[in-house]
């Protein structure tokens, strides 16, 4: 079956350190990516998507991501986290011939003073 | 400001009751779709809707169903029909296809 995978469901950093979150889709077509984030209370925000061109994309918040189409993967980096990136993460995933995203199961990011 | 709007924030029904959630844009989105949140399962889709008068099933439609009369509204109907009705709904929109979605503050609904 079709599907979005993100390997970290809760993952705890403190302030200062690298984050990395995985995503892996396994559609065998063109696909467009996102990552979403959901700060608590809030509603879901884009962080940053790809559609072509440069693999390695750059989101808001200092976020970036890079597809690699070889794994079909699309993760997350953040070089150095701070308090007020706690949120929930979501990796999503357009086919080309779709017209809704699927969505992955969510990372939940903790990151301590 | 533009935006989605989803109502009421809380909602609570006894089993056996339909109940509708409201969702409305003015954001002028063709595309307009329902996802439930689970914790742990991510968000899952219900429904879809590219034009007006027109919507799609997704993944998890069994229980649910929409209307799509104007192109600002997609109310969604939870019916007694659906077994695990006790989650959190999103509602989002876009251009169309491949564009971001931009998603309402969800409606949790807790049915006893």
């Amino acid at each position: 079956a079709q599907s979005v995978s993100q390997h970290n469901h809760h993952v705890i950093l403190s302030e200062a350190a690298s984050l990395e979150l995985g995503c892996n889709y396994s559609y065998g077509g063109t696909v467009n990516l996102f990552w979403y984030v959901q700060y608590p209370g809030q509603h879901l925000q884009l962080l940053l998507k790809y559609f072509s061109g440069d693999p390695l994309v750059k989101g808001i918040k200092g976020f970036e991501a890079e597809f690699i189409k070889s794994k079909f993967s699309f993760n997350l980096r953040k070089p150095s986290v701070q308090w007020s990136d706690t949120a929930e993460y979501f990796c999503a995933v357009l086919l080309n011939s779709g017209y809704a995203l699927n969505f992955g199961k969510g990372t939940s990011l903790l990151v301590t003073p | 400001d533009g935006g989605i709007t989803q109502s009421p924030k809380y909602l609570f029904r006894k089993e056996g009751q339909n109940v509708t959630l409201s969702c409305e844009q003015n954001l002028n989105h063709d595309a307009m779709y329902w996802y439930r949140q689970d914790p742990g399962q991510g968000l899952r889709l219900i429904y879809y809707s590219q034009i007006v008068n027109d919507f799609q099933k997704g993944d998890i439609a069994e229980g649910y169903s929409v209307s799509r009369e104007k192109k600002e509204s997609f109310p969604l109907t939870v019916t007694s029909a659906q077994k695990n009705p006790t989650a959190f709904y999103l509602c989002a929109s876009s251009i169309l296809g491949d564009s971001p979605l931009h998603f309402g503050n969800g409606t949790r609904l807790t049915v006893t």
